[in-house]
């Protein structure tokens, strides 16, 4: 069963770094890109970033509201994938999903929530 | 950037009724990389449709999708009650992949 995990939310201040992680079970992990989605309360589907597989060369794309602060990295060896947050913005506010991706995303993880505040 | 525009932005419909939802596109998307998914109250977003017409794997077979270029459209054949909920399209054709601002489905 293609299971997905997030981890790593919490509260934390403006200007703030968090990490968050996705572990992925039930497929071969190494083989699929991975989408990050957020969804701040209330509002729609935002889409953060993907890192692509190896196989594409590894290579990672961002949303212009994220590029320079949020980066996406994998390490397959462990089946798990980051989101690293940085310079956070009380904006940055939702849940943030993780994503399979092969071109569409097949399947998500339930989440964690991000809240930015003092 | 590519925006999507859903229409309309909630759509009263009782059970048993048919349901239309389109999504708009700003520009072509590229190999009509247009998916749809559903989100239900609570739960994480569920791919539906792919490739614009392609249902997902374990999808029932009244949800149909169509269209091409810049017009596509998620079509429900016999509204279900499960089946309310808020739909999202996305194309993924081209960076930044984006989303539509949804469609919310409810009971009239």
């Amino acid at each position: 069963e293609v299971q997905l995990v997030e981890s790593g939310g919490g509260l934390v201040q403006p200007g703030r770094s968090l990490r968050l992680s996705c572990t992925a079970s039930g497929f071969t992990f190494g083989d699929y890109s991975v989408t990050w989605v957020r969804q701040a309360p209330g509002k729609g589907l935002e889409w953060v970033g993907f890192i692509r597989s190896k196989t594409y060369g590894g290579t990672a794309e961002y949303a212009a509201s994220v590029k320079g602060r949020f980066t996406i990295s994998r390490d397959d060896s462990k089946s798990i994938a980051y989101l690293q947050l940085n310079s956070l913005r009380t904006e940055d506010t939702a849940v943030y999903y993780c994503t399979r991706t092969r071109l569409q995303l097949d399947y998500w993880g339930q989440g964690t929530l991000v809240t930015v505040s003092s | 950037e590519i925006v999507l525009t859903q229409s309309p932005g909630t759509l009263s419909l009782s059970p048993g009724e048919r349901a239309t939802l389109s999504c708009r596109a700003s520009q072509s998307v590229s190999s009509n990389y247009l998916a749809w998914y559903q989100q239900k109250p609570g739960q994480a977003p569920r791919l539906l449709i792919y490739g614009a017409s392609s249902r997902a794997t374990g999808i029932p077979d009244r949800f149909s999708g169509s269209g091409s270029g810049t017009d596509f459209t998620l079509t429900i054949s016999r509204l279900e009650p499960e089946d309310f909920a808020v739909y999202y399209c996305q194309q993924y054709g081209s960076s930044p992949r984006t989303f539509g601002q949804g469609t919310n489905l409810e009971i009239k």
